[in-house]
């Protein structure tokens, strides 16, 4: 079953606006990843985060990996309507272990 | 580099028949996954390989999946019988590093 809790589930929101999205889980992982899913595409990795603390950005993405390694958060600013979609948090207890992927938030961005 | 290269995109198919999905991963890569994707479980992990040899299939649903990867270009997820419950997007992903995976476009799978 899942591990990983996403939330929110669904967002709406108007172009411009920042969004904040989040990952939680009950077990400690070595390694977050952050994808996103356009429809009819597969998952596309955004940002990955290897260190506990760590803050990375990729343009108007940044995520970071939490201090107690169950969690970790992706905000985007000044948003646009090509960031619709849906987002999967990913996460690897070990650096040896399989991916084990959250169920998605998806964004919805009003122009 | 053409990314990760599925085939077929769709394939619809009767109950009972069996069904070959087809994964050519990026040259260079070591670690080549299966997922399927559903509305109701998400992204499931079915199987993965590192060097050509799976390392755990423990998300392969049951006896009717069956997973090769004969060499590091190439690898198949065969179902048979197929079954309804079955239809869903297979994606084939691979990677370096077991993290940095990089999927491929899917296929879409309907069993009627």
């Amino acid at each position: 079953g899942q591990q990983l809790n996403q939330s929110p589930q669904s967002m709406f929101i108007q172009e411009g606006e920042d969004v904040s999205m989040n990952c939680t889980s009950s077990s400690i992982f070595n390694t977050w990843l952050w994808y996103k899913q356009d429809p009819g595409e597969g998952p596309v990795l955004l940002i990955a985060l290897y260190k506990a603390g760590e803050l990375t950005s990729n343009g108007r993405l940044t995520a970071q990996f939490g201090i107690t390694r169950k969690d970790s958060f992706l905000n985007i600013s000044a948003s646009i309507p090509s960031d619709v979609g849906i987002y999967f948090c990913a996460g690897m207890k070990t650096s040896y272990d399989k991916v084990i992927f959250g169920p998605g938030t998806s964004l919805s961005v009003i122009p | 580099d053409a990314g990760v290269i599925q085939s077929p995109r769709h394939e619809v198919t009767e109950m009972g028949q069996e069904v070959t999905l087809r994964c050519k991963p990026i040259s260079g890569h070591n670690s080549l996954f299966w997922y399927r994707q559903t509305m109701m479980w998400g992204l499931e992990l079915l199987i993965y390989f590192n060097n050509n040899v799976p390392i755990d299939d423990s998300g392969m649903p049951e006896d009717r999946f069956s997973a090769k990867m004969p060499n590091a270009s190439f690898s198949t997820l065969k179902i048979q019988p197929s079954e309804p419950r079955d239809s869903a997007v297979y994606f084939c992903a691979s990677s370096f590093w077991r993290a940095e995976a990089f999927f491929g476009q899917g296929t879409r799978l309907t069993v009627v």
